[in-house]
């Protein structure tokens, strides 16, 4: 079993349309992270926990909310999708006393 | 913000031929971490360098932290077909940072 798990890993939605992506991990890890990616442009940060409680903007977090559930897990939500927040979505952890980070399979988002 | 430079974008290769890419920062790091991304798949940790000068190898792959601090350099040998992705560099300028990632370089190993 993964480690990082992200659901779904495919959703096609409508616009204006809220939609939740999960993340889970086994890892014990305090810290963790969604990224997208979008072709071109590399991984691009949106938001961050390093603990539960713990809720920090990345560098593109408008339209998106995000709630870290538990310690083990770390929910991004689109409020209203619009066509441009097409993309790969990708969580990851990291535990505070290493550096490295983790990543899920990653989500595969398309708004139509 | 920090921000980590990867050129080109894309690099295309034969089959047994060694490459090396290279990641530069404006500003220091303390750690610089290099991924590989394969098709469909979540980017996946190879080498993690901690101090200046430090040169890491994991089988075919060497990676170095360059001694300003502010660069990286990975070298893949003997490439084979199944080399092919998208790798990216990281760093950290501290502990408490977040990891900044490099826009990648999408590598094709022709046989």
């Amino acid at each position: 079993d993964a480690d990082v798990t992200q659901t779904p890993r495919n959703r096609i939605t409508k616009t204006g349309k809220r939609i939740m992506l999960e993340c889970s991990q086994t890892k014990g890890h305090d810290r963790m992270y969604w990224y997208r990616q979008d072709p071109g442009l590399g991984l691009r940060l949106i938001y961050y926990s390093f603990d539960v409680k713990d809720i920090n903007k990345g560098e593109i977090s408008d339209g998106y909310s995000v709630s870290r559930q538990a310690q083990a897990k770390f929910s991004l939500s689109l409020e209203s999708a619009i066509p441009n927040q097409t993309a790969l979505y990708f969580c990851a952890t990291s535990d505070h006393r290493t550096t490295e980070a983790f990543f899920g399979q990653g989500t595969r988002l398309t708004v139509v | 913000g920090q921000q980590l430079n990867q050129s080109p974008q894309s690099m295309f290769i034969q089959e047994g031929e060694d490459v090396s890419m290279n990641c530069t920062s404006s500003s220091i790091f303390n750690t610089w971490l290099w991924y590989k991304q394969d098709p469909g798949e979540g980017p996946v940790l190879l080498i993690a360098l901690y101090k200046a000068g430090e040169l890491t190898s994991n089988g075919r792959l060497t990676a170095q932290f360059g001694i300003t601090r502010k660069d990286s350099f990975l070298n893949i040998s003997a490439s084979i077909p199944s080399d092919v992705g998208i790798y990216f560099c990281a760093g950290r300028p501290g502990a408490n940072s977040k990891l900044t990632f490099g826009k990648g370089i999408t590598l094709s190993v022709r046989p």
